[in-house]
Protein backbone atom coordinates (compact mmCIF):
# COMPACT_ATOMS: atom_id res chain seq x y z
CA UNK A 1 0.00 0.00 0.00
CA UNK A 2 1.19 3.12 -0.82
CA UNK A 3 1.72 5.57 2.29
CA UNK A 4 1.68 9.08 2.37
CA UNK A 5 4.07 10.74 -0.18
CA UNK A 6 5.98 14.00 -0.44
CA UNK A 7 7.60 15.81 -3.05
CA UNK A 8 10.30 17.07 -2.81
CA UNK A 9 12.27 14.81 -0.40
CA UNK A 10 15.25 18.04 -0.03
CA UNK A 11 14.89 21.52 -1.14
CA UNK A 12 18.09 24.11 -0.96
CA UNK A 13 16.87 27.62 -2.27
CA UNK A 14 18.13 30.83 -1.34
CA UNK A 15 16.03 33.51 0.98
CA UNK A 16 13.01 35.23 -1.03
CA UNK A 17 12.15 32.31 -2.96
CA UNK A 18 9.06 30.83 -3.55
CA UNK A 19 9.02 27.33 -2.10
CA UNK A 20 6.23 24.95 -2.52
CA UNK A 21 6.03 21.72 -0.68
CA UNK A 22 3.60 18.80 -2.14
CA UNK A 23 2.05 16.02 -0.34
CA UNK A 24 -0.48 13.10 -1.39
CA UNK A 25 -2.46 11.38 1.29
CA UNK A 26 -3.02 7.86 1.97
CA UNK A 27 -6.21 7.33 -0.45
CA UNK A 28 -9.26 7.25 1.66
CA UNK A 29 -8.29 9.45 4.46
CA UNK A 30 -10.19 11.89 4.93
CA UNK A 31 -7.96 14.22 7.12
CA UNK A 32 -4.76 16.07 6.11
CA UNK A 33 -2.27 17.69 8.80
CA UNK A 34 1.37 19.89 7.82
CA UNK A 35 3.94 20.15 10.27
CA UNK A 36 7.28 21.41 10.89
CA UNK A 37 9.54 20.04 13.07
CA UNK A 38 12.84 21.53 14.67
CA UNK A 39 15.30 20.44 16.90
CA UNK A 40 14.47 23.95 19.13
CA UNK A 41 11.05 23.77 18.67
CA UNK A 42 9.85 20.15 18.18
CA UNK A 43 7.03 19.14 15.92
CA UNK A 44 4.67 21.93 15.34
CA UNK A 45 1.35 21.05 13.97
CA UNK A 46 0.66 23.89 10.97
CA UNK A 47 -2.47 23.63 9.72
CA UNK A 48 -5.05 20.72 9.04
CA UNK A 49 -7.85 19.82 6.74
CA UNK A 50 -10.69 17.55 6.80
CA UNK A 51 -12.63 16.74 3.69
CA UNK A 52 -10.05 19.34 1.89
CA UNK A 53 -11.60 22.16 3.94
CA UNK A 54 -9.14 23.83 6.51
CA UNK A 55 -10.42 23.10 10.00
CA UNK A 56 -7.36 24.70 12.12
CA UNK A 57 -4.46 26.95 10.83
CA UNK A 58 -3.76 28.31 14.12
CA UNK A 59 -0.23 27.20 13.94
CA UNK A 60 0.60 28.40 10.32
CA UNK A 61 3.53 30.83 11.83
CA UNK A 62 2.58 34.10 9.22
CA UNK A 63 1.10 35.33 6.29
CA UNK A 64 4.12 33.92 4.15
CA UNK A 65 3.04 30.58 4.51
CA UNK A 66 -0.34 29.32 3.14
CA UNK A 67 -1.83 25.58 2.50
CA UNK A 68 -4.26 24.58 -0.12
CA UNK A 69 -5.59 21.29 -0.80
CA UNK A 70 -8.12 21.31 -4.09
CA UNK A 71 -8.85 18.02 -3.82
CA UNK A 72 -8.95 15.10 -1.70
CA UNK A 73 -5.44 13.47 -3.14
CA UNK A 74 -3.36 16.51 -2.90
CA UNK A 75 -2.36 19.36 -0.80
CA UNK A 76 0.42 21.88 -1.13
CA UNK A 77 2.31 24.10 1.74
CA UNK A 78 3.65 27.25 0.14
CA UNK A 79 6.32 29.85 1.39
CA UNK A 80 6.55 33.11 -0.07
CA UNK A 81 9.22 34.87 0.44
CA UNK A 82 11.41 32.04 2.29
CA UNK A 83 13.35 32.88 5.14
CA UNK A 84 16.69 31.06 6.70
CA UNK A 85 14.49 31.11 9.64
CA UNK A 86 11.61 28.55 7.57
CA UNK A 87 14.56 25.80 7.40
CA UNK A 88 13.07 22.71 8.96
CA UNK A 89 11.43 19.32 8.24
CA UNK A 90 8.55 19.49 7.37
CA UNK A 91 5.66 16.68 7.38
CA UNK A 92 3.05 15.81 5.64
CA UNK A 93 0.30 13.38 7.52
CA UNK A 94 -3.22 11.90 6.91
CA UNK A 95 -5.83 9.79 9.43
CA UNK A 96 -9.29 8.12 8.19
CA UNK A 97 -11.01 10.80 10.70
CA UNK A 98 -9.30 13.65 12.10
CA UNK A 99 -7.20 13.95 15.31
CA UNK A 100 -8.71 10.93 17.31
CA UNK A 101 -7.33 8.38 14.53
CA UNK A 102 -3.90 7.72 14.06
CA UNK A 103 -1.92 10.02 11.67
CA UNK A 104 0.74 8.24 9.20
CA UNK A 105 3.50 10.46 8.24
CA UNK A 106 5.43 10.95 4.90
CA UNK A 107 9.19 10.73 4.66
CA UNK A 108 9.04 14.53 5.17
CA UNK A 109 10.31 17.88 2.90
CA UNK A 110 14.14 19.04 4.44
CA UNK A 111 14.02 21.81 3.65
CA UNK A 112 16.91 24.79 3.93
CA UNK A 113 16.82 28.52 3.34
CA UNK A 114 20.64 30.37 2.83
CA UNK B 1 3.03 25.46 31.85
CA UNK B 2 3.65 23.32 28.18
CA UNK B 3 0.06 21.78 26.95
CA UNK B 4 1.97 18.21 26.96
CA UNK B 5 5.03 17.77 28.55
CA UNK B 6 8.05 14.78 28.00
CA UNK B 7 10.88 14.20 30.14
CA UNK B 8 13.47 14.52 27.54
CA UNK B 9 15.98 12.31 28.49
CA UNK B 10 18.21 10.58 27.17
CA UNK B 11 17.46 7.47 28.92
CA UNK B 12 20.10 4.83 28.74
CA UNK B 13 19.26 1.29 30.01
CA UNK B 14 20.91 -1.88 29.44
CA UNK B 15 19.27 -4.00 26.58
CA UNK B 16 16.59 -6.46 28.65
CA UNK B 17 16.05 -3.34 31.19
CA UNK B 18 12.34 -2.21 31.73
CA UNK B 19 12.24 1.02 31.17
CA UNK B 20 8.78 3.58 31.57
CA UNK B 21 8.05 6.96 30.56
CA UNK B 22 5.57 9.39 31.08
CA UNK B 23 3.78 12.62 29.28
CA UNK B 24 1.79 14.79 30.90
CA UNK B 25 -0.93 17.21 29.69
CA UNK B 26 -2.67 20.03 31.26
CA UNK B 27 -6.02 19.64 29.80
CA UNK B 28 -8.47 17.48 31.39
CA UNK B 29 -10.80 17.78 27.96
CA UNK B 30 -8.44 15.61 26.19
CA UNK B 31 -9.95 12.81 24.41
CA UNK B 32 -6.99 10.84 22.07
CA UNK B 33 -3.66 10.05 23.00
CA UNK B 34 -0.96 8.12 21.33
CA UNK B 35 2.13 7.03 21.37
CA UNK B 36 4.85 7.15 18.23
CA UNK B 37 8.44 6.71 17.82
CA UNK B 38 10.44 8.61 15.78
CA UNK B 39 14.51 7.37 14.51
CA UNK B 40 16.51 9.41 13.86
CA UNK B 41 15.87 11.80 10.82
CA UNK B 42 12.78 9.54 9.70
CA UNK B 43 9.15 10.28 10.03
CA UNK B 44 7.09 9.82 13.30
CA UNK B 45 5.44 5.81 13.19
CA UNK B 46 2.47 5.46 15.21
CA UNK B 47 3.78 2.84 17.93
CA UNK B 48 0.17 2.91 19.70
CA UNK B 49 -2.75 4.04 20.92
CA UNK B 50 -3.74 4.36 24.50
CA UNK B 51 -7.06 3.08 25.66
CA UNK B 52 -9.06 4.43 29.10
CA UNK B 53 -8.32 0.83 30.06
CA UNK B 54 -4.58 0.15 29.69
CA UNK B 55 -3.44 -1.61 26.56
CA UNK B 56 -0.62 -4.23 25.71
CA UNK B 57 0.79 -4.61 22.68
CA UNK B 58 3.85 -7.36 22.89
CA UNK B 59 6.45 -6.15 24.97
CA UNK B 60 4.92 -2.26 25.04
CA UNK B 61 2.41 -1.53 27.65
CA UNK B 62 0.26 1.84 27.82
CA UNK B 63 -1.68 3.61 30.33
CA UNK B 64 -3.50 6.21 31.15
CA UNK B 65 -4.43 8.48 34.16
CA UNK B 66 -7.11 10.46 33.98
CA UNK B 67 -7.29 11.69 37.68
CA UNK B 68 -3.15 12.62 37.41
CA UNK B 69 -3.59 13.77 33.73
CA UNK B 70 -0.62 11.36 32.25
CA UNK B 71 0.00 8.63 29.97
CA UNK B 72 2.84 6.24 30.23
CA UNK B 73 4.90 4.01 28.19
CA UNK B 74 6.45 0.41 29.44
CA UNK B 75 8.92 -1.32 27.65
CA UNK B 76 10.32 -4.78 28.90
CA UNK B 77 12.78 -6.40 27.72
CA UNK B 78 14.09 -3.65 25.81
CA UNK B 79 16.28 -4.49 22.50
CA UNK B 80 19.02 -2.35 20.66
CA UNK B 81 16.26 -1.69 18.02
CA UNK B 82 14.08 0.53 20.71
CA UNK B 83 16.38 2.88 20.53
CA UNK B 84 14.51 5.85 19.42
CA UNK B 85 12.49 9.23 20.33
CA UNK B 86 9.21 8.51 21.75
CA UNK B 87 6.77 11.02 21.15
CA UNK B 88 3.46 11.35 23.02
CA UNK B 89 0.19 13.08 21.56
CA UNK B 90 -2.74 14.25 22.58
CA UNK B 91 -6.16 15.22 21.26
CA UNK B 92 -8.48 17.61 22.68
CA UNK B 93 -11.64 18.16 21.31
CA UNK B 94 -13.54 21.81 20.91
CA UNK B 95 -14.73 23.48 18.10
CA UNK B 96 -12.48 21.67 16.05
CA UNK B 97 -9.74 18.78 16.90
CA UNK B 98 -6.67 20.36 18.76
CA UNK B 99 -3.42 17.89 18.35
CA UNK B 100 -0.36 18.39 20.14
CA UNK B 101 2.93 16.45 19.96
CA UNK B 102 5.38 16.09 23.17
CA UNK B 103 8.92 17.38 22.53
CA UNK B 104 9.53 13.46 22.67
CA UNK B 105 12.07 11.27 25.46
CA UNK B 106 15.45 10.26 23.53
CA UNK B 107 15.69 6.21 24.60
CA UNK B 108 19.10 4.25 24.38
CA UNK B 109 19.34 1.06 24.45
CA UNK B 110 22.94 -0.09 25.35
CA UNK B 111 24.05 -3.57 24.53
Amino acid sequence: DAGVIQSPRHEVTEMGQEVTLRCKPISGHNSLFWYRQTMMRGLELLIYFNNNVPIDDSGMPEDRFSAKMPNASFSTLKIQPSEPRDSAVYFCASSFQGGNQPQHFGDGTRLSIL
Amino acid sequence: RKEVEQDPGPFNVPEGATVAFNCTYSNSASQSFFWYRQDCRKEPKLLMSVYSSGNEDGRFTAQLNRASQYISLLIRDSKLSDSATYLCVVTLYSSASKIIFGSGTRLSIRP
